[in-house]
């Protein structure tokens, strides 16, 4: 398995600009997290999905953070309009909450940067 | 939701065992304690997870006591590729949210 994938891995935009990043979780992981690193704030819970259902989205900042999960293979995280303070890593997770494994993969995350 | 402490930093030297210890208080009696390996640029890698006594995986060892209200990860023999960050974690698997709330983490520097 090639694991979570993310992209793009590095995005630089302008402030006022919209700004999508992607995942593709693990086939037949049921949980698909997002999350935000900074150096301030360290890794914040954005927002978790349950078999492609939002179950918690209170880590989302504000009204210009929006996440989907479309089908089981694939998730969006939109900014929209972008400010320099949403520069971060964003880091994508997935996961199957089975008896034997509680662990969760991540993705090698997004930097996005925001001038 | 159980909180954690961990110290800020630890140095050690290639070939000695690190003991990195977490503090959880409040843990509950469903919660599990999971530890988490960053290294810069990368996501977090799940290491090792418990309940209670000890866990053995191939990468480390956990060691909680019978009150549960704080776990030691065990690296044995480090090298400096262990350089990194690690996290502990505790929550309850009922709640997959709950599970994933990060605290400040240790950085740990490994030097030669």
């Amino acid at each position: 398995d090639a694991g979570v994938i993310q992209s793009p891995r590095h995005e630089v935009t302008e402030m006022g600009q919209e700004v999508t990043l992607r995942c593709k979780p693990i086939s037949g992981h049921d949980y698909l997290f997002w999350y935000r690193q900074t150096m301030m704030r360290g890794l914040e819970l954005l927002i978790y999905f349950n078999n492609n259902v939002p179950i918690d989205d209170s880590g989302m900042p504000e009204d210009r953070f929006s996440a989907k999960m479309p089908n089981a293979s694939f998730s969006t995280l939109k900014i929209q309009p972008s400010e320099p303070r949403d520069s971060a890593v964003y880091f994508c997770a997935s996961s199957m909450l089975t008896e034997a494994n509680y662990g969760y993969t991540f993705g090698s995350g997004t930097r996005l940067t925001v001038v | 939701l159980a909180k954690t402490t961990q110290p800020i930093s630890m140095d050690s030297y290639e070939g000695q065992e690190v003991n990195i210890t977490c503090s959880h208080n409040n843990i509950a009696t469903n919660d599990y304690i999971t530890w988490y390996q960053q290294f810069p640029s990368q996501g977090p890698r799940f290491i090792i997870q418990g309940y209670k006594t000890k866990v053995t995986n191939e990468v480390a060892s956990l060691f909680i006591p019978a009150d549960r209200k704080s776990s030691t990860l065990s690296l044995p023999r480090v090298s400096l590729s262990d350089t990194a960050v690690y996290y502990c974690l505790v929550g309850d698997h009922n709640n997959a949210g709950n599970m994933l709330t990060f605290g400040g983490g240790t950085r740990l520097m490994v030097k030669p």
